[in-house]
Order: structure tokens, then C-alpha cells, then sequence
């Protein structure tokens, strides 16, 4: 089973304040998807990452896929009190049989204070 | 409107009287798993349908059931509720026919309590 490190678990930052969150592993991944989860919902796709040093951007959240394919980031710029939430990077990787799998990271919670 | 619809959204029960939570989708998806959440412990797989009849343990599948009669439906079955599966739960998918990048779409969760 591949395992994801997410850093920090925890981030309590004030609005317009830049800030990383990191998603690392020793395996390689297929691609990489993050997701935004709010509370009561389930988590929502924002991104998914393909190529090695693929770099996405999505308004002021900047995802970058690392050249090996084992690890992500994710920078919000200017932060806002709706970027609050639980972030959580998922690893896709071959599975066999003809199956790929999700492996999720254990989440950022990130909280921006007004 | 695309979506995955789960129920019930809330529920408390005793031990050992078994329950089934049930997960919809109507987007003609071919995968769909379920997840449970705990704190700390992040995501993690409990069973997962890579098609109609055709399902596989995740990372946690001890205490938990799962069917796929249909496309669209795969209920989580729990025979006997024990405390420790309080949590909450997620089910989601996603397509396999248009490769394998595509997003998983997640229910908005049940709430599970055992007591």
C-alpha cells in the first residue's frame, strides 16, 4: 500500500497571507489529485496533476507535480476565509489486474482568519 | 444534476443490529468504494466495485459487507455494528471508461454512530 505524508496536519493563517501544503512519498504515482473537503460534504476534486513537473494553476492555488512523480505541492496565494477547509492529496498507482487505486493523504485542515 | 446520494445521512444504533447504508450514483460510473473517515487517520478505502458483480477489499474491510447487483448501486452492509466502526462514512466514483485520470465523486457522507 503506498503511503502519502501530508504537511502540516494543521494551519491557522490570517487572510492574505501566502501559505504551502505538502503531499509526499516514497512510491511513484500515476497522477495526483487534490481534493477540498467542507464540512458536512464529501471532498471535491480542484486538481489533477499528470506529468512530472506538471505545474496547474486554478486562480490564486498553484499545484505543482514533483519531476519523480512522488510528491506535490499546493500554494495558495493572498489567502481568503473561504480557502478554509480540509485539503486532502490523493496518489493514483496501478493496483494490478487492470486496476488503478486512490490513496488518500491524511488531510490539511486549514483555517483563515478574517 | 451528476451526483452520488447516500442514506441515511445520520444514524444512531446499538450493537449488533445489523444496518445498511446505501450509495447511489447516476453518472453510469463503473468504479465505486467506500471510505471511512476518523480523525487523524484520514481516508481510508473499506471496499471497493470495479464493476457489476465484481468487488474487492480495501485497507479496512474487517466488520463490513458490500454488493454490486447493480451499476448503480452498491450498499455498505455492517452485520454486526461494533463501537469501533463509529465514523464517517463516504462513498464515491468515477469513470474507468475514459481512462484512469478521472475525478472521484463523493457522496456527502453519513454519520455513523454505534453505541
Amino acid at each position: 500500500t503506498q503511503l502519502l505524508e501530508q504537511s502540516p496536519q494543521f494551519l491557522s493563517i490570517q487572510e492574505g497571507e501566502n501559505l504551502t501544503v505538502y503531499c509526499n512519498s516514497s512510491s511513484v504515482f500515476s497522477s495526483l489529485q487534490w481534493y477540498r473537503q467542507e464540512p458536512g460534504e464529501g471532498p471535491v476534486l480542484l486538481v489533477t496533476v499528470v506529468t512530472g513537473g506538471e505545474v496547474k494553476k486554478l486562480k490564486r492555488l498553484t499545484f505543482q507535480f514533483g519531476d519523480a512523480r512522488k510528491d506535490s505541492s499546493l500554494h495558495i496565494t493572498a489567502a481568503q476565509p473561504g480557502d478554509t477547509g480540509l485539503y486532502l492529496c490523493a496518489g493514483l498507482a496501478y493496483s494490478g489486474a487492470g486496476s488503478y487505486q486512490l490513496t488518500f493523504g491524511k488531510g490539511t485542515k486549514l483555517s483563515v482568519i478574517p | 444534476e451528476a451526483q452520488v446520494t447516500q442514506n441515511p445521512r445520520y444514524l444512531i444504533t446499538v450493537t449488533g443490529k445489523k444496518l445498511t447504508v446505501t450509495c447511489s450514483q447516476n453518472m453510469n460510473h463503473e468504479y465505486m468504494s467506500w471510505y471511512r473517515q476518523d480523525p487523524g487517520l484520514g481516508l481510508r478505502q473499506i471496499y471497493y466495485s470495479m464493476n457489476v458483480e465484481v468487488t474487492d477489499k480495501g485497507d479496512v474491510p474487517e466488520g463490513y459487507k458490500v454488493s454490486r447487483k447493480e451499476k448503480r448501486n452498491f450498499p455498505l452492509i455492517l452485520e454486526s455494528p461494533s463501537p469501533n466502526q463509529t465514523s464517517l462514512y463516504f462513498c464515491a466514483s468515477r469513470s474507468t471508461y475514459r481512462g484512469r485520470n478521472q475525478p472521484q465523486h463523493f457522496g456527502d457522507g453519513t454519520r455513523l454512530s454505534i453505541l
